[in-house]
């Protein structure tokens, strides 16, 4: 049983630029959540998707946008990169209506502005 | 926002000791969550805990869920070289949908 998976797993861009990074759910979890991690620091919660559309959004720009298809993997989007953009993204997956000790994070997607 | 609050913010210790690390926060959480992070990968979930008071154990690991609802506390006995990490404490609010993260305690293990 595959657990979170996320892609890429590093990524280069340049300031200005548009990203998109993605994530497929543990097996049997239809809820995702979008976590930035900066260097030095715990996770930040961005936002999380069930079915299909954004249920509750933490402290982020509209820069920051987020898709889930109808088999719950779910894209992250961030649009006119800043260099504080520059984070390790992590994806979580939960089941829906399950205790917040179910949710299982992906290992991540290292993202680098320049 | 709610915001939480872990010391120490690292420590180093010998193969064999025991440890101890907190977190506190500027509000009451109806569950407290530690996680461990390994270089490269995302947090694990270690214990989870749901009553105040509430002591609970995972091996080495045993954590407490702090009778004023605002800190909690992790033990790991006889510590090992693998316990090497960063230990998150979280917990959620709005009804679980939302999770709040603690600025981690750094461990380092001497053989």
């Amino acid at each position: 049983d595959a657990g979170v998976t996320q892609s890429p797993t590093h990524l280069i861009k340049t300031r200005g630029q548009q990203v998109t990074l993605r994530c497929s759910p543990k097996s049997g979890h239809d809820t995702v959540s979008w976590y930035q991690q900066a260097l030095g620091q715990g996770p930040q919660f961005i936002f999380q998707y069930y079915e299909e559309e954004e249920r509750q959004r933490g402290n982020f720009p509209d820069r920051f946008s987020g898709h889930q298809f109808p088999n719950y993997s779910s894209e992250l989007n961030v649009n006119a990169l800043l260099l504080g953009d520059s984070a390790l993204y992590l994806c979580a997956s939960a089941g829906a209506g399950k205790g917040p000790e179910t949710q299982y994070f992906g290992p991540g997607t290292r993202l680098l502005v320049l | 926002g709610q915001q939480l609050n872990q010391s120490p913010q690292s420590m180093f210790i010998q193969e064999g000791e025991d440890v101890s690390m907190n977190c506190t926060s500027s509000s009451i959480f109806n569950t407290w969550l530690w996680y461990k992070q390994d270089p490269g990968e995302g947090p694990v979930l270690l214990i989870a805990l749901y009553k105040a008071g509430e002591l609970t154990s995972n091996g080495r690991l045993t954590a407490q869920f702090g009778i004023t609802r605002k800190d909690s506390f992790l033990n790991i006995s006889a510590s090992i070289p693998s316990d090497v990490g960063i230990y998150f404490c979280a917990g959620p609010y709005n009804y679980g949908q939302n999770f709040v993260f603690g600025p981690g305690t750094r461990l380092s293990v001497l053989p």
